[in-house]
């Protein structure tokens, strides 16, 4: 059964960039029929998707992000990341990783999720 | 970007209850419509794709409907554990857009 697994810093200082890895482990993202995306929440606040990347490396980011954000994967360590450049406060949140399917859209297995803190 | 609006913000019921949720996006969007629902210090979890389709290993109480710009989520007979937050989510264009949410509490 395949899990996810978010990792990276915890904290985060104004104006650096955030960095995260979503670990792939009991199996892999399929190439022909999955990929990955990102996710945000902030506490005790709604789901905000962040963006995906498919298995031929094509990205796609949420506008509000103004461009701030980069997916990349790496996939003989069937890892994936996301990073944030010139975070704020309002960057604080829950980041979740989650395999996708192409068509439907649906998230169909979550990580559990890392919480990352911005703040000096 | 599609704006995905639910309703009630909240909810309170009671164990057996049948309950309903809407969401409602502000264009059409098909049948691009998933339900999640999360509990507390929990991840989401997926429930319904593709507006009425149910994810394997979800109860069959779980059930929705809809499409173009309406959509339900219905329980059909509240158990304790349907206690939590629900989401809806549009996946016919980028930006994927989230409902605020639902929280369904105990009454």
């Amino acid at each position: 059964q395949v899990q996810l697994q978010e990792s990276g810093p915890g904290l985060v200082k104004p104006s650096q960039t955030l960095s995260l890895t979503c670990t792939v482990s009991g199996g892999s993202i399929s190439s022909a029929s999955e990929y990955c995306s990102w996710i945000r929440q902030p506490a005790g606040k709604g789901l905000e998707w962040i963006g995906r990347i498919y298995s031929s490396g094509d990205t796609n980011y949420n506008p509000s992000l103004w461009g701030r954000a980069t997916i990349s994967a790496d996939t003989s360590k069937k890892q994936f990341s996301l990073k944030l450049s010139s975070v704020t406060a309002a960057d604080t949140a829950v980041y979740y990783c989650a395999r996708t399917h192409y068509g439907s859209g649906k998230l169909d297995v979550w990580g559990k999720g890392t919480t990352v803190t911005v703040s000096s | 970007d599609i704006q995905m609006t639910q309703s009630p913000s909240s909810l309170s019921a009671s164990v057996g209850d049948r309950v309903t949720i809407t969401c409602r996006a502000s264009q059409s969007i098909s049948n691009f419509l998933n339900w999640y629902q999360q509990k507390p210090g929990k991840a989401p979890r997926l429930l319904i794709y593709a507006a009425s389709s149910l994810q394997s290993g979800v109860p069959s109480r779980f059930s929705g409907s809809g499409s173009g710009t309406d959509f339900t989520l219905t329980i059909s007979s509240l158990q304790p554990e349907d206690f939590a937050t629900y989401f809806c989510q549009q996946t016919y264009n980028t930006p994927y857009t989230f409902g605020q949410g639902t929280k369904l509490e105990i009454k």
